[in-house]
């Protein structure tokens, strides 16, 4: 049972246009979202949050856009840079712990 | 702080061999969790501690997979006997409450 789903293996953007990542979820529970970047070789880091008490968090060229009643959420970079390539993970995590439930990812592409 | 230490970062074993993933989590962080990353799966959680007690194990795919924390700054993740199925990026995280999860750089096991 696959509580988050990342469609789209994989995206290619130009350097300059805006990245939208996409994730779904259906568990009902969570009530706080993550997105996590991983770079070959690395670990993942933390890039951006929201609660499900918003719709929408900001941070520089980084907002993610929560719709609680399509269970969606999706995350944007603008405008898109090399750098930014990577594999981006979404996360969920319910209201009774602090685990947190992963999808598969997306590789992002940013062509110079 | 150095940040989540895992050793080693890459291992290859045979099958049928024991193999022990090790993990420093980030001091004072309460919660430490084992991920596996495959490419079907994502980042799959396999068991995950707070103050150094399995809280679920749920994701442990057989018995051939143990995991402990014997203390606040070191937990292991073995596998014995291992089979060529287990060859996956193994990923400790830590965590202090509801912040977000630190990750380690991963172990790759390749069993041959």
């Amino acid at each position: 049972d696959q509580q988050v789903k990342q469609n789209s293996p994989s995206l290619s953007v130009q350097e300059g246009r805006i990245s939208i990542l996409n994730c779904d979820y259906t568990n009902s529970m969570f009530d706080y979202f993550l997105w996590y970047k991983k770079y070959p070789a690395e670990g993942p880091t933390f890039l951006i949050s929201i609660s499900s008490i918003k719709d929408k968090n900001e941070d520089g060229r980084f907002t993610v856009f929560l719709n609680k009643s399509a269970k969606h959420l999706s995350l944007h970079i603008v405008p898109s840079q090399p750098g930014d390539s990577a594999v981006y993970f979404c996360a969920g995590r319910g209201t009774s712990g602090s685990r947190l439930t992963f999808g598969e990812g997306t590789q992002l592409t940013v062509n110079p | 702080d150095a940040g989540v230490i895992q050793s080693p970062r890459h291992e290859v074993t045979e099958m049928g061999q024991e193999v022990t993933l090790r993990c420093k989590p980030i001091s004072g962080h309460d919660y430490l969790f084992w991920y596996r990353q495959t490419m079907m799966r994502g980042l799959e959680l396999l068991i995950y501690f707070n103050n150094n007690v399995p809280i679920d194990d749920s994701g442990m795919p057989e018995d051939r997979f143990s995991a402990k924390m014997p203390n606040a700054s070191f937990s292991t993740l073995k596998i014995q006997p291992s089979e060529p199925r287990d060859s996956a990026v193994y990923f400790c995280a830590s965590q202090q409450g509801l912040a977000e999860a630190f990750f380690g750089q991963g172990t790759r096991l390749t069993v041959v």
